[in-house]
């Protein structure tokens, strides 16, 4: 069971928005650690898509966004296309685990 | 560019021990720490540990603990993880990743190295 709860999938039409949320607790994201997030398209390796909550980096369009507010953390995207079809992770610190990075359990975004 | 690449597929016995290595190049190796995540087949990703090569230093995720060892070779730019007493729950693809900090993200990745214990 993960410290970071995901929704286990979303979906959305081509062009619509989406948003995908993570919620964790006062010994992580409430703790005022940073989030970020990271895409994984199937059969490759996670990469980096928002650091430090709401940061792209180079070459990440700006469809991705990301936000945090208390215990929680969300990445929008805007103008869903069809290679946007993968499965999104955040992932901060937490202070109980004794130096522990913690990943969200995955949600998969489905474009209809 | 920035490029970390992991050793190939290994198979082992149950009880065994494995060591991943993942190469560093295209940037100063001491200047971030490498991390090792695993994700079995259809699960998450699941943080094992980290490593300052600058320090030697590491950390490892309490599940882990007194089985998984991260190493480095600063000659050749080159970590490893090694992780004991082999389960079949420990089949896997092991990723390396840098990162910055201990609060900086994990900027890049290596290709992933599948592990394989058969029961």
């Amino acid at each position: 069971q993960s410290l970071l709860t995901q929704p286990p999938s979303v979906s959305g039409a081509p062009g619509r928005r989406v948003t995908i949320s993570c919620t964790g607790s006062s010994s992580n994201i409430g703790a005022g650690y940073d989030v970020h997030w990271y895409q994984q398209l199937p059969g490759t390796a996670p990469t980096l898509l928002i650091y430090n909550n709401n940061n792209r980096p180079s070459g990440v369009p700006d469809r991705f966004s990301g936000s945090k507010s208390g215990s929680s953390a969300s990445l929008a995207i805007t103008g869903l296309q069809a290679e946007d079809e993968a499965v999104y992770y955040c992932q901060t610190y937490d202070d109980r685990l004794s130096g522990s990075r913690v990943f969200g359990g995955g949600t998969k975004v489905t474009v209809l | 560019q920035v490029q970390l690449v992991q050793s190939g597929a290994e198979v082992k016995k149950p009880g065994a021990s494995v060591k991943v290595s993942c190469r560093a190049s295209g940037y100063t190796f001491t200047t971030y720490n490498i991390n090792w995540v695993r994700q079995a087949a259809g699960q998450g990703l699941e943080w094992m540990g980290w490593m300052n090569p600058k320090s030697g230093n590491t950390g490892y995720a309490q599940r882990f603990q007194g089985r998984v060892t991260i190493t480095r070779d600063s000659s050749t730019s080159t970590a490893y993880m090694e992780l004991n007493n082999l389960r079949p729950d420990d089949t896997a693809v092991y990723y390396c990743a840098r990162g910055k900090s201990w609060l900086q993200p994990f900027d890049r990745w290596g290709q992933g190295t599948l592990v394989t214990v058969p029961s």
